[in-house]
């Protein structure tokens, strides 16, 4: 158990535009998700924490107006970077926490975006 | 703010060897440390979690320590083989929350 999913797991999308990335607990209850962001030869760094029906919190220079995320159920969270530009080709990866077991996180596969 | 330091940043091994990955952090107040795999292009995969309370953890041929008081934890991995080649993060969180990463450990090894 405890299966976190992404998608799309690629996207390839023209500078401007809109991309929308989800994450999924596929057979839990996640009451607090985490968005990381991952530029290449680089470690992973938390770009905002969300809960289940709340505004999400976002790290110190992260865009909140850029980067939206919707936490809108107990098994769903969304990333969408608005208005995407080339700098913000990354990997995106989430991870979730399991209602009843806070002390673990479980992450998903990643969604790797480029921006052209 | 915590900060993960991982040595080195890369080796590379001749198959059999055993090896010793290193990873320090500077906030002892840790609640979990993970140690993850990633292969090039790819997503994490969870190797090992040692808790706060434990000193170790074994998974195969893999063995973790964690030295809280020193910030330390080493991953073990023995007898390595070419498909343990990968970059190898560790990662610290406080009470489940988020974690900090290090910059990771690129293996190679020679088959």
């Amino acid at each position: 158990g405890a299966v976190v999913s992404q998608h799309p797991s690629w996207v390839i999308c023209k500078s401007g535009t809109s991309v929308k990335i989800e994450c999924r607990s596929l057979d839990f209850q996640a009451t607090t998700m985490f968005w990381y962001r991952q530029f290449p030869k680089q470690s992973l760094m938390l770009m905002a924490t969300s809960n289940e029906g709340s505004k999400a919190t976002y790290e110190q220079g992260v865009e909140k107006d850029k980067f939206l995320i919707n936490h809108a159920s107990l098994t769903l969270s969304t990333l969408t970077v608005t208005s995407a530009h080339p700098e913000d080709s990354s990997f995106y990866i989430c991870s979730a926490k399991k209602r009843g077991a806070p002390e673990t996180q479980y992450f998903g596969p990643g969604t790797r975006l480029l921006v052209l | 703010k915590q900060e993960v330091t991982q040595i080195p940043a890369a080796l590379s091994v001749p198959e059999g060897e055993n090896l010793v990955l290193n990873c320090s952090f500077t906030d002892s107040a840790i609640y979990n440390l993970q140690w993850f795999r990633q292969d090039p292009g790819k997503g994490l995969t969870s190797l090992l979690l040692i808790q706060s309370s434990q000193r170790e953890q074994t998974s195969g041929r893999l063995n973790a320590s964690l030295d809280k008081s020193s910030g330390r934890s080493t991953l073990y991995i023995a007898a390595s083989q070419p498909g343990d080649s990968a970059t190898y993060l560790c990662a610290v969180d406080k009470a489940g929350n988020q974690f900090y990463f290090g910059t990771g450990t690129s293996l190679t090894v020679i088959p």
